[in-house]
């Protein structure tokens, strides 16, 4: 059973438009949200990440969209640029004193010039 | 040098045979986990450790055994590998209380 369910699986986007990645999560113990950011041949990076005692955040073309009532959470890409094809992983960590994370299944983006 | 070492990067092994990930890290953290990722899946935990006396099994832990052979090394192993184990795996480390996984550039083991 799949902690964190993420969607869309792929998506592709013009250059300069808007990518919207959507994560859903049951488990009310889960206390911080990562987004990681994945190129070929990398490990995950570390892209963007939130508390659930905030509902945005913003960091340059990226943001977390947080809605604690209905256990959701998104990441927008705003004008994207093919420099930002890659896959992407919404993450949600278990509450404890051990950095112990969920991931979602990933999404390939892939932003057309 | 990249701050957290995987080797082998690739490595193609028969069903049956005994195969080590080895990982090591210059960054100081005290917290070391190994994921496996597989396509549509995602990253899923197989084991983590608090520090070289603490191991502890991940969601799949099945099949695999770890060994903190210090703070900075920390390797995975897999006994009697099946074709099932054919994936991509990677070491990540972490600091107490911060949030951040810091990942290695990935071992893609393939079992035929």
């Amino acid at each position: 059973q799949q902690q964190v369910k993420q969607s869309p699986q792929s998506l592709i986007v013009q250059k300069g438009g808007i990518s919207i990645i959507n994560c859903a999560y049951e488990n009310t113990a889960f206390d911080y949200f990562p987004w990681y950011q994945q190129f070929p041949g990398k490990g995950p990076a570390l892209l963007i990440a939130i508390r659930p005692d905030v509902s945005e955040k913003k960091e340059g073309r990226f943001t977390i969209s947080f809605n604690k009532s209905a256990k959701q959470f998104s990441l927008h890409i705003m004008d994207s640029q093919p420099g930002d094809s890659a896959t992407y992983f919404c993450a949600a960590r278990w509450t404890s004193g051990f950095n112990k994370f969920y991931f979602g299944s990933g999404t390939k983006l892939n932003v057309k010039p | 040098d990249a701050d957290v070492t995987q080797t082998p990067r690739n490595r193609i092994t028969k069903t049956g045979k005994r195969i080590m990930l080895e990982c090591s890290q210059t960054k100081g953290h005290d917290r070391m986990y190994w994921y496996r990722q597989d396509p549509g899946l995602g990253l899923r935990l197989i084991y983590y450790s608090f520090d070289v006396k603490d191991i502890n099994k991940g969601e799949i832990s099945d099949g695999y055994s770890v060994s903190r052979q210090a703070q900075a090394k920390f390797s995975l192993s897999l006994e009697s590998a099946i074709p099932n184990q054919t994936a991509l795996y990677f070491c990540a480390t972490s600091v107490k209380g911060f949030g951040e996984l810091f990942f290695g550039e990935g071992s893609r083991l393939t079992v035929l």
